[in-house]
């Protein structure tokens, strides 16, 4: 079964401290790596997303930065505040199939 | 714009019962998903529907049904619920199947099942 792991589960960041959430993939046919944002009781949104041919994409705050080679990438979220505090998802793409990591809930103390 | 609007938002079963989710989306999308949310599994597909008048197996598909009824409408049905069926259900929908791109939520549909 391909794969898309997440870490970590949780995370507790200060206000205006940087949170980092790492994804790992399995399978180099992915094309797409996208990152949802979860807030309670509403569905996931697109927030930020990156192919696989350049190494960062950033947009405002949120940063992605791709390592091909070691088939991971991870989300920055700088001068994290506490309206980012929700679930965030990494997701890997490829034909026919998108697979989703299992989540990261993140919690910005003000 | 509405997006994609899932009903019911709430709905408790018994075991053994059936019922239908129902999945509408306004935005011309070829493309609708069924995807079931537990805590620490993230989002799994149950379903999908790569265009109208096709429906294929995600990867949790055993105990579901669905129907694509037309472009619009996608709907997941429930035959003899179980415990295990239990979670959060979202709809989603997406331009097209190939090269997915962006995927369109819905806002849940959470479901016990006694």
């Amino acid at each position: 079964q391909q794969q898309v792991k997440q870490s970590p589960q949780s995370l507790i960041v200060q206000k205006g401290g940087i949170s980092i959430i790492n994804c790992a993939y399995e399978n180099t046919a992915f094309d797409y790596f996208p990152w949802y944002q979860q807030f309670p009781g509403k569905g996931p949104a697109l927030l930020i997303a990156i192919r696989p041919d350049v190494s960062e994409k950033k947009e405002g705050r949120f940063t992605i930065s791709f390592n091909k080679s070691a088939k991971q990438f991870s989300l920055h979220i700088m001068d994290s505040q506490p309206g980012d505090s929700a679930t965030y998802f990494c997701a890997a793409e490829g034909t026919y199939k998108y697979i989703f990591g299992t989540g990261t809930r993140l919690k910005v103390l003000a | 714009n509405a997006g994609v609007t899932q009903t019911p938002k709430f709905q408790v079963l018994k075991t053994g019962q059936s019922m239908t989710l129902q999945c509408a989306q306004d935005m011309n999308h070829n493309s609708m998903y069924w995807y079931r949310q537990d805590p620490g599994m993230g989002l799994r597909l149950i379903y999908y529907s790569a265009s109208e008048g096709t429906t294929d197996k995600g990867e949790v598909p055993n105990g579901y049904n669905v129907s694509r009824l037309n472009k619009r409408e996608f709907s997941l049905r429930l035959e003899s619920a179980a415990p295990s069926q239990t979670s959060v259900y979202f709809c989603a929908s997406s331009e097209s199947r190939i090269n997915t791109g962006e995927l369109f939520f819905g806002e849940g549909s959470r479901l016990t099942v006694l």
